[in-house]
């Protein structure tokens, strides 16, 4: 089955505790992104990636980290995480190339930190 | 960078017709999409325009203007199901998929 597989699904954490949000693709996507979603405020970009090793930022990248070591992967990193990060993230990944170049999005972590 | 406008609320009876309007700015275009999101879920796939007019699939229609930066949804047979949000989200540039989505219009269907 084609997904998008995001773990883990909720986290409550300290703020300062370093934590990876894992993302897994089993398309075979060259793109694939991360998004937060607040209330009132949409889904925003925080950085994306078009192959691997290649990544850029979104619209709001400041306190994240992401890398791209293998196709299928794109860890989402907060080193130090703070309460302003609490938020619902979700992965997506999409083909570079092909006809509908649709986004298939992962499940969602609803991510706290207090 | 992009400005997408969409309501941010609209309210349907069960078995009426809705449209969903969306005006976007964007440097370049390579295409809009149109995800669903009922609250708390990841978005899903809609519909996907990159010509000018009106495609179908079922209940669901959408349509796009590129000269005038303006898509619409047509939601028809509401069911209530249908309450949810609607997000549009246009493609800029040839060759890139960094997909900036609007705020979303949330859908209330209502008996």
């Amino acid at each position: 089955e084609a997904q998008v597989t995001q773990n883990p699904r909720y986290l409550i954490t300290v703020t300062g505790k370093k934590l990876t949000v894992t993302c897994s693709q089993n398309m075979n996507h060259e793109y694939m992104s991360w998004y937060r979603q607040d209330p009132g405020l949409g889904l925003r970009q925080i950085y994306y990636s078009m192959n691997v090793e290649v990544t850029d930022k979104g619209d709001v990248p400041e306190g994240y980290k992401v890398s791209r070591k293998e196709k299928r992967n794109f860890p989402l990193i907060l080193e130090s995480p703070s309460p302003n990060q609490t938020s619902l993230y979700f992965c997506a990944s999409s083909p570079d190339r092909g006809r509908v170049p649709e986004a298939f999005f992962g499940q969602g972590t609803r991510l706290t930190v207090v | 960078g992009q400005n997408i406008d969409q309501p941010t609320e609209m309210t349907a009876t069960e078995g009426a017709i809705v449209q969903i309007n969306c005006t976007y700015q964007t440097s370049g275009f390579n295409g809009l999409f149109w995800y669903q999101q009922h609250a708390g879920e990841a978005p899903t796939f809609l519909s996907y325009n990159v010509l000018d007019g009106l495609e179908e699939k079922g209940r669901f229609s959408s349509f796009l203007s590129r000269s005038k930066g303006y898509s619409y949804l047509l939601l028809k047979e509401l069911q209530m199901k249908d309450s949810a949000s609607y997000l549009c989200a246009p493609i800029p540039g040839a060759g890139s998929y960094q997909l900036t989505f609007g705020k979303g219009t949330k859908l209330s269907v209502i008996p």
